[in-house]
């Protein structure tokens, strides 16, 4: 199994254009989610998805789209990038509802808005 | 509302040197609790984790104890070594209907010096 994988590793972006953040798990995971990563701020959950077609927003949902088509990918989107998104980015996967279940990250992708 | 507190670092030791890193918790159900590491430029993994109270997690030389009547979960260990040197993160992840969720403290940055 090649766990969670992220696509691509390292991003340089102008503001105002726009990007796909790829995220894919192999491990049939119901529950795969997007954090974003800065200094003092710990981890803040961006999106989150319990099953192909339902999303839903977390903390800091605003400037990104995602979508769940399949039970593999998660992709995020940058619609418009700004500098405030500047960060690193975690894709993770949790297998069926429970709260004792481990959670997998991804290797993550470190973003940089100029 | 559910909520992690944890030590702010950073924290430097010597090797061998003994680790506690303290957690505290907020959580309206009967949470699980968990460690999570990030070594330098990668994601997090889990270290260990505790489903109900009195249960110690173990993993590598690192031990915690879930504390329901003090809301603890303090990470320990008794000689540290440097490839400890990683950030640490205490989470939970509460039973109910947003049992999918691990709700994250900010981190700790431990520097182990030979």
């Amino acid at each position: 199994n090649a766990g969670v994988t992220q696509t691509p590793k390292f991003q340089v972006l102008k503001t105002g254009q726009s990007m796909t953040l790829q995220c894919a798990q192999d491990m049939n995971h119901e529950y795969m989610s997007w954090y974003r990563q800065d200094p003092g701020m710990g981890l803040r959950l961006i999106h989150y998805s319990v099953g192909a077609g339902i999303t839903d927003q977390g903390e800091v949902p605003n400037g990104y789209n995602v979508s769940r088509s399949t039970t593999e990918d998660f992709p995020l989107r940058l619609l418009s990038a700004a500098p405030s998104q500047t960060s690193v980015y975690f894709c993770a996967s949790r297998s069926q509802p429970s709260s004792y279940n481990e959670q997998f990250f991804g290797p993550g992708t470190r973003l940089t808005v100029l | 509302g559910n909520s992690v507190t944890q030590m702010e670092g950073p924290v430097t030791l010597s090797e061998e040197a003994f680790l506690t890193i303290n957690c505290t918790y907020t959580a309206t159900g009967y949470p699980s609790l968990f460690w999570y590491v990030q070594y330098p430029g990668e994601g997090l993994q889990l270290l260990l984790k505790a489903t109900k109270a009195d249960d110690k997690g173990s993993n590598k030389g690192f031990e915690a104890t879930y504390r329901k009547e003090t809301t603890s979960f303090h990470l320990e260990k008794g000689s540290v070594q440097v490839s400890d040197s990683a950030v640490y993160f205490c989470a939970l992840s509460d039973t109910g209907g947003s049992n999918y969720k691990l709700t994250f403290g900010k981190g700790t940055l431990l520097t182990v010096n030979p």
